[in-house]
């Protein structure tokens, strides 16, 4: 089946250093992908819709500065967290549509961002 | 705005119990209803759905009805197995949208 995957799954950094997150569709062209982040014990939030060629789209209330979300291509899409700060320290995932299989969801297995 | 409230976890439970995971909504339109599975170190995986009122979603014994006058869709199974070990996340998308609003996820742990 479809398969979506993140990269990495763990990653520890500073504070103040960027961080970035890829989300890969591998055997399938994406044209819009998700990233959401989960909190401890808290639901996973929706962050930004990512457009293949145009610009993402932010939910409300989350730094499009802060979070830089780049789609180059049809199999990628890649997460930036800049100047990262123990506050974002979280669980990030990814997600992507496969419109040949009826617009099934994919997710990817998620990364957990430590910032120390 | 539109919201999923799932029962809190962790949950454990004997092999071949009974499981519910209630799951309860909120949304102003007509929203498709979903649940979906994390097993260790994957991704979340549909487990089912349901995309209008009465519908049931079925799949691997696990089994939700879309109730829209309790605005529930509680997760089942009649006799569970240690591989349904996971965390199990309801979720609804508005109509039309394919933005998706999650529960906080329930943790089942199924011992042997």
């Amino acid at each position: 089946g479809a398969v979506v995957s993140q990269h990495p799954s763990w990653v520890i950094c500073k504070s103040g250093t960027s961080v970035k997150i890829e989300c890969r569709s591998l055997d399938f062209q994406a044209t819009t992908m998700f990233w959401y982040r989960q909190f401890p014990k808290q639901s996973l939030m929706l962050m930004a819709t990512s457009n293949e060629g145009s610009k993402a789209t932010y939910e409300q209330g989350v730094e499009k500065d802060k979070f830089l979300i780049n789609h180059a291509s049809l199999t990628l899409s890649t997460l930036t967290v800049t100047s990262a700060h123990p506050e974002d320290s979280s669980f990030y995932i990814c997600s992507a549509i496969y419109r040949r299989s009826g617009n099934t969801i994919y997710f990817g297995e998620g990364s957990w961002l430590t910032v120390v | 705005g539109d919201s999923v409230t799932q029962m809190e976890g962790p949950v454990t439970l004997s092999e071949e119990a009974f499981l519910t995971i209630n799951c309860t909504y909120t949304a102003t339109g007509y929203p498709s209803l979903f649940w979906y599975v994390q097993y260790p170190g994957e991704g979340l995986q549909l487990l089912l759905k349901a995309t209008k009122a009465d519908d049931k979603g079925s799949n691997k014994g696990f089994e939700a009805t879309y109730r829209k006058e309790t605005t529930s869709f509680h997760l089942e199974k009649g006799s569970v197995q240690v591989s349904d070990s996971a965390v199990y996340f309801c979720a609804l998308s508005d109509e039309g949208a394919q933005k998706l609003v999650f529960g906080q996820g329930t943790r089942l742990t199924i011992n042997p």
